[in-house]
């Protein structure tokens, strides 16, 4: 099939690191994307890896990919309120120019 | 830079009446997809365009959708008859044609969101 799955929630306190996973499907997906959403507005890309990469490193974003169990992780170090929003994972299937989406975690940042 | 631009931003509409929604994309970009997203299905690719002509319709739940794109700067997604059910906010996103460092990085309009009551 072609879904990618996350978790729904995660709720941490600020200054925390968050952990966000998704598995997705397609082994041959060339890159793989985190998307931002905040409240009332679309997608926002945030990041992305290509799929010979194991760990991407952007400021406070670090992305971590396992292409033998195809798990996708973004950590955000140290959490702020203005990090709460939902964050999609997306693969695009190889080649294809054809985007699927994760369910969507919705962050929630404690003060 | 002007991002993707989608009209209208809300429509509430009665059931059985057509919705059409719009969509131009950022200059340059090859690539237009229609996504859906509600809650209980999250974000669903209904559509998308590679040089103005269809390449995967396959998301598109029924022939009361329908999509098309005239020209490079436009597309619409029509909704004819509309239903409660398809009460969803409708994003519009572009994409440019290669692979370059960043990808085939999409890019995502604001949505429309649109209530069928």
């Amino acid at each position: 099939g072609e879904d990618v799955e996350q978790s729904l929630f995660l709720s941490v306190r600020e200054g925390d690191s968050s952990v966000i996973n998704c598995t997705y499907t397609d082994s041959s997906s060339t890159y793989l994307y985190w998307y931002k959403q905040e409240p009332g507005a679309g997608l926002q890309l945030l990041t992305y890896i290509f799929s010979n990469m194991d760990m991407k490193q952007d400021q406070r974003l670090t992305v971590l990919l396992n292409k033998k169990d195809k798990h996708l992780s973004l950590r955000i170090a140290d959490t702020q309120t203005g990090d709460s929003a939902i964050y999609f994972c997306a693969e695009e299937f190889s080649g294809t120019y054809k985007y699927i989406f994760g369910t969507g975690t919705r962050l929630k940042v404690l003060a | 830079d002007a991002g993707v631009i989608q009209s209208p931003r809300h429509e509430v509409t009665e059931m059985g009446q057509e919705v059409t929604l719009r969509c131009k994309p950022i200059s340059g970009h090859d690539y237009l997809f229609w996504y859906r997203q509600t809650m209980m299905r999250g974000l669903e690719l209904l559509i998308y365009f590679n040089n103005n002509v269809p390449i995967d319709d396959s998301g598109m739940p029924e022939d009361r959708f329908s999509a098309k794109m005239p020209n490079a700067s436009f597309s619409t997604l029509k909704i004819q008859p509309s239903e409660p059910r398809d009460s969803a906010v409708y994003f519009c996103a572009s994409s440019p044609s290669g692979t370059g460092v960043t990808g085939n990085t999409i890019y995502f309009g604001e949505g429309s969101w649109l209530t069928v009551v």
